[in-house]
């Protein structure tokens, strides 16, 4: 099992949509939790830290199960500026931080 | 002023040839990172330095040799490029401890071997 998974997508919405994305992760002592942005060809930028309790930035939710061990990433009403990779990134302090990126998920926002 | 910079921001050289890519970083950040992302996308740590001093090395072939002169700098020479080395190259910094591990990344190098 890979230590952090997400489903690669490409997720296609029209402007306007609410989308959301999952990512689940191996190791339980994991500490910090984010999700990153990725447009083409660009370094990944931070979108936002994951806590607990949720938290919310404009349009975008993000949301910690440590219970069921992943975090989720609600976008509402999607913009064609959305488009980009979301990145789910995990730190574990086991021995050390360790920071593991997830694969990421494609979002295409559609006019 | 760009955070964290690399240099440069592409790289095309023969299978055989030793390369360095650059990275300076003016946030202060104790800790800068090397990683690598394939074509397939993933994002994989290569290398961690925390103020001058190696902390992470993950399984990376001898030929690479990170060096970090001072915090704000981490270069990376790669010896004996393969095919296999073409990636993108990123350079990140953070700041270690208390759940303050967001990373701040270069632009990218990207790296073709021919």
């Amino acid at each position: 099992r890979k230590e952090v998974e997400q489903d690669p997508g490409p997720f296609n919405v029209p402007e306007g949509a609410t989308v959301a994305f999952n990512c689940t992760y191996s190791n339980s002592a994991s500490q910090s939790f984010f999700w990153y942005r990725q447009d083409c060809r660009k370094e990944p930028k931070l979108l936002m830290s994951v806590y607990s309790s949720g938290n919310e930035d404009g349009r975008f939710t993000a949301q910690l199960n440590r219970a069921s061990q992943y975090i989720s990433l609600l976008i509402r009403d999607s913009k064609l500026s959305d488009s980009a990779t979301y990145l789910c990134v995990v730190i574990g302090n086991t021995g050390g931080f360790k920071t593991i990126f997830g694969a990421g998920t494609r979002l295409f926002v559609k006019a | 002023d760009t955070a964290v910079s690399q240099t440069p921001k592409y790289l095309v050289t023969q299978m055989g040839n030793d390369k360095s890519i650059k990275c300076e970083q003016n946030l202060g950040h104790d800790t800068m990172y090397w990683y690598k992302q394939d074509s397939k996308k993933f994002l994989k740590i290569m290398f961690s330095y925390n103020n001058k001093e190696l902390i992470i090395n993950e399984t990376v072939p001898n030929r690479f040799s990170p060096k970090s002169p001072d915090k704000a700098h981490l270069n990376l020479h790669i010896n004996s490029l393969e095919l296999g080395d073409s990636a993108v190259y990123f350079c990140a910094s953070s700041q270690q401890g208390q759940g303050l591990e967001k990373l701040f990344f270069g632009s990218g190098t990207q790296l073709s071997v021919l």
